[in-house]
């Protein structure tokens, strides 16, 4: 059965530092995702992207933040500083119609660790 | 402000009982999805309801959409220790998909 795949699972980052996280969605999905959990906390819409390009984000999703799809199959997640707040588990999902109507298929999750 | 309350927030039941969920908002929702959580894991979509009044059944779980598409509930007959998990309801809205933060619910068996 296709899936949506993570990688890493788990990373472990320097505040200040660079990452990237990255998602293989289903191959003929169309509408790409990326949330968050914080522990304990509730999951987080941050982005969503279709045609290549974002269609929307939330308040979190600032210019810390990026996404690409660079190679029409993996689909990535920069935050180019980390902050200490953004330690989560963030997880990709992709559906193929609009997540609301169709059904969105989330990945494992990559658990950021910001020290 | 949170878009989407869930009530309660942990049950702890005895296997065989029945109980009912909740996820409730001030908002209008062009759908509503509930999800089930395992630690360490992504969510997995139970059910989408679409129109208001809309009732969904998965085996013994059923599944009702408020006929102003504000709120939503989950009702489990005869729970198994199965059923233990993080239940998430979550509404479309402006092609976001809004979160609650989930009921834990824990069927002692």
């Amino acid at each position: 059965e296709p899936e949506v795949t993570q990688t890493p699972s788990h990373q472990v980052t320097q505040m200040g530092q660079e990452v990237i996280l990255r998602c293989v969605p289903i191959s003929n999905h169309l509408y790409f995702y990326w949330y968050r959990q914080i522990l304990g906390q509730k999951v987080e819409f941050l982005v969503s992207f279709y045609n290549n390009e974002i269609s929307e984000k939330s308040e979190i999703f600032d210019d810390q933040f990026s996404v690409e799809r660079p190679d029409g199959s993996n689909f990535t997640l920069k935050i180019r500083s980390t902050k200490l707040e953004d330690s989560a588990m963030y997880f990709c999902a992709s559906c193929f119609g609009l997540a609301g109507i169709d059904e969105q298929f989330f990945g494992p999750g990559t658990r950021l660790t910001v020290l | 402000t949170q878009l989407l309350e869930q009530s309660p927030q942990f049950l702890s039941i005895q296997e065989g009982e029945n109980l009912t969920v909740y996820c409730n908002s001030s908002s209008v929702f062009s759908s509503l999805q509930w999800y089930r959580q395992e630690p360490g894991e992504g969510p997995v979509l139970l059910v989408t309801v679409v129109t208001g009044g809309e009732v969904k059944k998965l085996k013994r779980l059923t599944f009702q959409f408020g006929d102003a598409r504000k709120d939503s509930s989950l009702h489990i007959t005869a729970a198994q220790p199965g059923d233990t998990g993080l239940y998430l309801c979550a509404g479309d809205r402006d092609d976001k998909i809004i979160f609650g933060k989930g009921t834990r619910l824990h069927i002692l068996p």
